[in-house]
């Protein structure tokens, strides 16, 4: 079946604009992700959802970074006022449910999207 | 907080040559450890993953990682690499009780055929 899809694959914005980031996890899986990957780092995590909910947003670097899930699909990152340390790859992952303590079910991710503030 | 730590960046390698990538983490409660790998112009992929039971784990494509609890390692191996190993590989941990996984920066292998 698909995988995880993201778009669009590349944004070029100008500092001080709004952009939205789309997620189109795996059919039928609840928790998604987001994390984001700047140059010459492992991605960092941002905020997960279990279905319409922000189970964890602990990972937003700011408020000008908001994530919503409204049907407990597709979701949507939304940056306010881009800076140009914004600039990085956001990548989403979805997985079939939550793990809990002992219990892991594999994180499948999207391509990424490319966000490039100038 | 936790972290994870891989302390090469990049490691260059011949083909048939041996493998070994570092990796440790720094929680002492009960961790899920994983090796995601990324191959040129495609996505995350899950190369193997550990969170109980035997610390010798086996993955895809003939890698595979050794827990070391005492040591906080999860390294990963491979007896024999080839150029299709060329990749970003990357280290994971995941706390008990939390969803979200903590990367560390990745190790870069280039193998020369």
């Amino acid at each position: 079946g698909a995988g995880v899809s993201q778009t669009p694959s590349n944004k070029v914005t100008e500092k001080g604009k709004y952009v939205e980031l789309r997620c189109d996890p795996i059919s039928g899986h609840t928790a998604l992700y987001w994390y984001r990957q700047s140059l010459g780092q492992g991605p960092e995590f941002l905020i997960y959802f279990q279905g319409t909910g922000a189970a964890d947003d602990s990972g937003l670097p700011n408020d000008r970074f908001f994530a919503v899930r409204p049907e407990g699909s597709v979701s949507t990152l939304k940056i306010q006022r881009t800076e140009r340390g914004d600039s990085a790859v956001y990548l989403c992952a979805s997985s079939l449910l939550r793990g809990g303590a002992g219990l892991y079910n594999e994180q499948f991710f999207g391509p990424g999207t490319r966000l490039t503030v100038l | 907080a936790q972290s994870v730590s891989q302390h090469n960046h990049h490691v260059i390698l011949s083909e048939a040559a041996s493998l070994e990538l570092g990796c440790n983490y720094s929680y002492g409660g009960t961790v899920n450890l994983f090796w995601y790998v990324q191959y040129p112009g495609q996505h995350l992929q899950l190369l193997l993953k550990y969170f109980s039971g035997d610390p010798l784990v086996k993955g895809i494509k003939g890698f595979e990682a050794e827990f070391i609890k005492s040591k906080f390692s999860f390294n990963l191996r491979k007896p024999s690499v080839q150029w299709s190993d060329t990749a970003e590989y990357f280290c994971a941990a995941k706390e008990g009780s939390q969803g979200n996984l903590i990367f560390g920066k990745g190790t870069k292998l280039s193998v020369k055929p």
